[in-house]
């Protein structure tokens, strides 16, 4: 059972466009984190959201938690080539990280 | 100071043939994860240590895999014997505590087993 949704699967677009990305689950979050995973890497930490409602910027990278904590979304604005990359969230549950499929992002320059 | 640190990254190796994947998690870190992934997918936890203990380790398909973290610090992973199906990347992580803590990943090992 895929407890975490991730929307679009996968995502092309040219340098300069918006972007915004989905997380979804039917379960509240106690937190839930964002992670970009580069090919041959593996994921890299980018944000950690604990409160219904908050948002976190990260430059061009805005992160919005839901109020109720069931779902999440990530926007970039003026998308760049180095934004390509796999872009996973994952939520805690009993001490370990439950993930989603992730969002494959390309930015054609 | 050094990040996880993974090896081998690659491997091939024939369907039956035993295959091990060494994880060397960040100095100071208790908590060290095994995760494989499949392409197109997020990582899937194979087992969990808490220093030498392996506290959840019931995604392992323990039939094949076997994993040790004998003195609490580096681990391996085995797979004897590979099937087909068990080609993947399989990724090491490592954190200070469980939980919301930030995960650290190495590079990943991919296998391929033929």
């Amino acid at each position: 059972t895929q407890l975490l949704e991730q929307s679009p699967q996968f995502l092309s677009i040219q340098e300069g466009e918006n972007l915004t990305v989905y997380c979804n689950s039917s379960s509240v979050f106690s937190s839930l984190q964002w992670y970009r995973q580069e090919p041959g890497e593996g994921p890299v930490l980018l944000v950690t959201v604990v409160t219904g409602g908050e948002v976190k910027k990260l430059k061009r990278l805005t992160f919005q938690f839901g109020d109720a904590r069931k779902d999440s979304s990530l926007h970039i604005t003026a998308a760049q080539p180095g934004d390509t990359g796999l872009y996973l969230c994952a939520m805690d549950s009993n001490y370990q990280l439950i993930w989603g499929a992730g969002t494959k992002l390309i930015i054609k320059p | 100071e050094a990040g996880v640190v993974q090896s081998p990254r690659y491997k091939i190796i024939e369907k039956k043939q035993p295959v091990a994947f060494w994880c060397n998690p960040i100095s100071g870190h208790n908590t060290l994860y095994w995760y494989r992934q499949n392409l197109g997918q997020g990582p899937e936890l194979l087992i969990r240590y808490e220093n030498e203990e392996a506290v959840d380790d019931s995604q392992l398909p323990k039939d094949r895999f076997s994993a040790e973290r004998l003195k609490g610090v580096d681990s391996t992973l085995k797979i004897q014997p590979a099937e087909l199906g068990d080609s993947a990347v399989y990724l090491c992580a490592s954190s200070f505590a469980p939980g919301r803590n930030e995960q650290f990943f190495g590079p990943g090992t991919r296998l391929t087993v033929l």
